[in-house]
């Protein structure tokens, strides 16, 4: 079935660095949705993308989609300790139940 | 407030035993959810259903099982018969869209973390 690489596994960063995490298809993608899951928490929906080449921001994040629509990334600039927790990338099916697969996240620690 | 409630929180399971953990929404989703997530891992699909008295297996369901009696309610059981239920474990809800393209992502509840003791 359909899988979605997501590197690195895990990230370390000083505080004020920026952070990036990148998810990879070997197939089309039908869309990307990016959660976030904060260390003993459960995950939060952060955006989806549809569109080739799309790019959307949220403050400090950005996410954008391929033109080819087989890789997306989160960008996060000059991180702060709140940012702390695994991002998630997974595709949302679109016929039946909608099931999500899940890239295996990237765990972003942060030194204060 | 709506939302999704999970519970319990923590679960403690004999060798043996079969568990039964809850999963209600409120948020009138058609879809509902179950993962599993290991330390250190991503989510993997147990069980999931798109409407009331239908549900499908996802891509690790042997030795659970569920029901959907209700639109807002999808427990997991957790029999005797899986080997390695020691993990957290997540429910999801959504909209059911079918093919109109929206931006609605998934809510997870909180979670319950199942320990074999």
């Amino acid at each position: 079935g359909q899988q979605v690489m997501q590197i690195p596994q895990y990230q370390h960063v000083q505080e004020g660095e920026d952070f990036t995490t990148y998810c990879n298809s070997s197939t089309t993608l039908s869309n990307i949705q990016w959660y976030k899951q904060r260390p003993g928490g459960h995950p939060v929906f952060l955006i989806q993308l549809v569109k080739s080449g799309e790019v959307k921001k949220q403050k400090r994040l950005t996410f954008q989609f391929g033109e080819a629509k087989k890789n997306s990334s989160l960008h996060i600039t000059a991180t702060q300790t709140t940012d702390v927790g695994t991002y998630f990338c997974a595709e949302k099916g679109i016929q039946g139940a909608q099931k999500l697969v899940f890239g295996q996240g990237t765990r972003l620690t942060i030194n204060p | 407030d709506g939302g999704i409630t999970q519970s319990p929180k923590y679960l403690f399971r004999k060798e043996g035993q079969n568990v039964t953990l809850s999963c209600e929404q409120n948020l009138n989703h058609d879809a509902m959810y179950w993962y599993r997530q290991d330390p250190g891992q991503g989510l993997r699909l147990i069980y999931y259903s798109q409407i009331v008295n239908d549900f499908q297996k996802g891509d690790i369901a042997e030795g659970y099982s569920v029901s959907r009696e209700k639109k807002e309610s999808f427990p997991l059981t957790v029999t005797s018969a899986q080997k390695n239920p020691t993990a957290f474990y997540l429910c999801a809800s959504s909209y059911w869209t079918g093919a109109l393209v929206t931006n609605y992502g998934y809510t997870f509840g909180s979670g319950t973390r199942l320990t074999v003791v």
